[in-house]
C-alpha cells in the first residue's frame, strides 16, 4: 500500500501547455516535499510546504499544500522541455529524518 | 563544494555474493540517509545516521542488509547474500543536522544477476 499516491503516473505534453500534478494521502504529513529526478541523478529538493492551506510559488511552478496537510498539487504553467523528469513528492512527519516518497510522475514535454 | 558522490556509480554481482556501497556525504554534514529505488518507484527509506550511530535503521529489509558510518562521515552500506530481488539503484543523502534539506548523491544502480 502506497502512503503517498501521485497521479498521473506519467504525462506527455506539448511545450507551452499548463499541467497539474496531484499528491494524495490518507495520512496528515507536518510538511510535504516535491523533488524532480533527472535519468541517473539522484532527487533535488524543489520546494517544502509546511502550513495547511500554503501556495508557494517557484518561477513557473506553483505548489499548494492542502488545508488538511493531507494532500498536495503541484501546478507548471507554459511547460517547457527542461521540466521533462520525475517529479516526487514526499511527507516527512515529526521532522525530516524519515521521509516516505510517493511513486512519482513523470513528464515528458515535447517541444 | 562537492556534492554527495557515491561509488561504484554501477556494480553488477551474482546471485549470492557480497557487495559495498559507498557515500561520500558532503563535507561537515552530520546526518546520512539510504534509500532504494525500485525501476518505476520512488525512494524507499532504509536507514538514517546521525553522526556515528544509526538513529533509525526501520527501513532495512532484513539482517543481510548493514550499514555503517565509523568515523561519522564516510558510509558503507553492506549486503550480504544478494538476490535478484535487491537490484535496484541506491541513493544516498546528507544533510547539514537531521531536519534539514537532504542532498542526494547520484546513486548506485545494483544489479544481481
Amino acid at each position: 500500500t502506497q502512503l503517498l499516491e501521485q497521479s498521473p503516473q506519467f504525462l506527455s505534453i506539448q511545450e507551452g501547455e499548463n499541467l497539474t500534478v496531484y499528491c494524495n494521502s490518507s495520512s496528515v504529513f507536518s510538511s510535504l516535499q516535491w523533488y524532480r529526478q533527472e535519468p541517473g541523478e539522484g532527487p533535488v529538493l524543489l520546494v517544502t510546504v509546511v502550513t495547511g492551506g500554503e501556495v508557494k510559488k517557484l518561477k513557473r511552478l506553483t505548489f499548494q499544500f492542502g488545508d488538511a496537510r493531507k494532500d498536495s498539487s503541484l501546478h507548471i504553467t507554459a511547460a517547457q522541455p527542461g521540466d521533462t523528469g520525475l517529479y516526487l513528492c514526499a511527507g516527512a512527519k515529526g521532522g525530516y529524518q524519515k521521509v516516505t516518497f510517493g511513486i512519482g510522475t513523470k513528464l515528458q514535454v515535447i517541444p | 563544494g562537492a556534492g554527495v558522490s557515491q561509488t561504484p556509480s554501477n556494480k553488477v554481482t551474482e546471485k549470492g555474493k557480497y557487495v559495498e556501497l559507498r557515500c561520500d556525504p558532503i563535507s561537515g554534514h552530520t546526518a546520512l540517509y539510504w534509500y532504494r529505488q525500485s525501476l518505476g518507484q520512488g525512494p524507499e527509506f532504509l536507514i538514517y545516521f546521525q553522526g556515528t550511530g544509526a538513529a533509525d535503521d526501520s527501513g532495512l529489509p532484513n539482517d543481510r542488509f548493514f550499514a555503517v558510518r565509523p568515523e561519522g562521515s564516510v558510509s558503507t552500506l553492506k549486503i550480504q547474500r544478494t538476490e535478484r530481488g535487491d537490484s535496484a539503484v541506491y541513493l544516498c543523502a546528507s544533510s547539514l543536522y537531521s531536519g534539514n534539506e537532504q542532498f542526494f548523491g547520484p546513486g548506485t544502480r545494483l544489479t544481481v544477476l
